[in-house]
């Protein structure tokens, strides 16, 4: 059974470009979680989906920033018109139906210059 | 909200010996879930170990183990038999129970802790 895969790994962006983070959980999944990590910091918690559905997104910046999970395929975090504070780990973490344990994938870095 | 505190930046430990690192929480719910993930150089997160709040048995996980005092909302993690390969960063985490919320949930995270294991 693959873990959570995240692509790409490593990300390069300039100030206002886009950058889009895939996600696909482990096979059973489906509950999908986003945190980011800023250098030297622990994770915080962006946005939790199920399949076509944001659940909590209290954890996301208002602006710029937007995340899915289609019926088919991977879930999509997408930061538009990236500024260097975006510059971050983003890790995607999936579970099971109602179990308490998150799985997490590998994370993509982002820089942006 | 939940606040989880790790008062502890970093440690070191030799190897063989054990360590414990320690973790507080604040929270009004009385079930939960309560986690230590690790953080090597590879930056990979990997959990650790789990505990849920109504079990009083303290969890287990071959050299790992914690010390969870629901009273106290203490939640130390201790390392037996420390080896290289434990040098990582350490998180605490916290997460309400499904059964309470109707669904999955959040997991709030310390600051981690760092620990290095020497020869």
């Amino acid at each position: 059974n693959a873990g959570v895969m995240q692509n790409p790994r490593h990300l390069v962006r300039r100030r206002g470009q886009e950058a889009r983070l895939r996600c696909s959980p482990m096979k059973g999944h489906s509950h999908v979680y986003w945190y980011r990590q800023l250098p030297e910091e622990g994770l915080k918690f962006m946005v939790y989906l199920q399949k076509e559905n944001i659940i909590d997104e209290s954890g996301m910046p208002k602006e710029r920033f937007s995340a899915e999970f289609p019926k088919e395929g991977p879930s999509i975090l997408r930061i538009q018109q990236v500024v260097r504070g975006d510059s971050a780990a983003y890790f995607c973490a999936s579970s099971p139906p109602l179990t308490g344990t998150q799985y997490f994938g590998p994370g993509t870095r982002l820089l942006v210059l | 909200a939940q606040t989880v505190t790790q008062s502890q930046p970093e440690m070191s430990v030799q190897e063989a010996e054990t360590v414990t690192l320690s973790c507080t929480y604040d929270t009004s719910e009385n079930n939960y879930y309560l986690f230590w993930y690790k953080q090597p150089p590879s930056r990979q997160m990997i959990l650790v170990i789990r505990q849920e709040a109504y079990k009083q048995q303290n969890a287990t996980e071959n050299r790992f183990s914690v010390n969870f005092q629901k009273a106290a909302k203490s939640f130390s993690l201790k390392i037996s038999d420390s080896q290289l390969g434990d040098t990582a960063m350490y998180f605490c985490a916290f997460m309400k129970h499904p059964l309470n919320t109707g669904t999955a949930s959040k997991l709030t995270f310390g600051t981690g802790t760092r620990l290095q294991v020497m020869l």
